[in-house]
């Protein structure tokens, strides 16, 4: 898997939107990025993953930048229940048994 | 979607005492299982792999002997905490890849562990 590199912590405003990058200069040209967070206490969930377009689902979007260099995950309206931690991760898109290496992701607080 | 029923959630074991978490995968099959362990401000850091029928892969510097990793079934994975020792304590987690037809990694919610 890629390295990648994220802000250690991010701070947002209830009902704002948050742009949280990541970095993947090293990403290879089959490397999924795929977005995780995790809850306090709990275990990670899957946030939204893309490969070179950009993505949308209920949860989140992504944005990949054209040469798939870096990308930033979206969340449209920052939810007290969105403070997590979230990990930006690099690598195949593969049910067949490889696992997910996770860096340090970025710590979301949300402002009342 | 896909989950992971990972039990217990919490243990407070004495020095010296084998600690069983167990991984069930509820609603598919998961050949293959991964054991996570994170430490307080850490990031999550992979222990081991188990796959159903053969031996599980360590990853470098954990001790297969403390470490015990069982994939007993398409369903089931258990890691054994043996002679659980203060420093074992920790956030363990598992995770199975939901299978051919679906993208994704299900997590379980995770064992806090305490060794006293």
């Amino acid at each position: 898997d890629a390295k990648t590199t994220q802000p250690n912590s991010m701070e947002s405003n209830e009902e704002e939107p948050v742009h949280l990058p990541c970095n993947h200069s090293t990403i290879s040209g089959t490397d999924y990025i795929h977005w995780y967070r995790q809850l306090p206490s709990q275990g990670p969930e899957y946030v939204i993953h893309g490969l070179t377009s950009n993505v949308n689902n209920r949860m989140a979007s992504l944005a990949i930048a054209e040469d798939r260099k870096s990308s930033t995950l979206i969340l449209h309206r920052a939810t007290l229940r969105d403070a997590a931690v979230y990990y930006c991760i690099s690598g195949g898109v593969d049910n067949a048994g490889n696992m997910l290496t996770f860096g340090g992701g970025t710590r979301l607080m949300v402002k009342p | 979607g896909a989950v992971v029923s990972q039990h217990p959630s919490r243990v407070i074991c004495k020095s010296g005492t084998s600690v069983k978490i167990e991984c069930r995968s509820l609603d598919f099959q998961a050949t293959t299982m991964f054991w996570y362990r994170q430490f307080p401000k850490q990031s999550l850091m992979l222990m081991a792999t188990s796959n159903e029928g053969s031996k599980a892969t360590y990853e470098q510097g954990v001790e297969k002997d403390k470490f015990l990793i069982n994939h007993a079934s398409l369903t089931l994975s258990t890691l054994t905490v043996t002679s659980a020792h203060p420093e074992d304590s920790s956030f363990y987690i598992c995770s199975a890849p939901q299978g051919t037809y679906h993208y994704g990694y299900t997590f379980g919610s995770g064992t806090r562990l305490t060794v006293v």
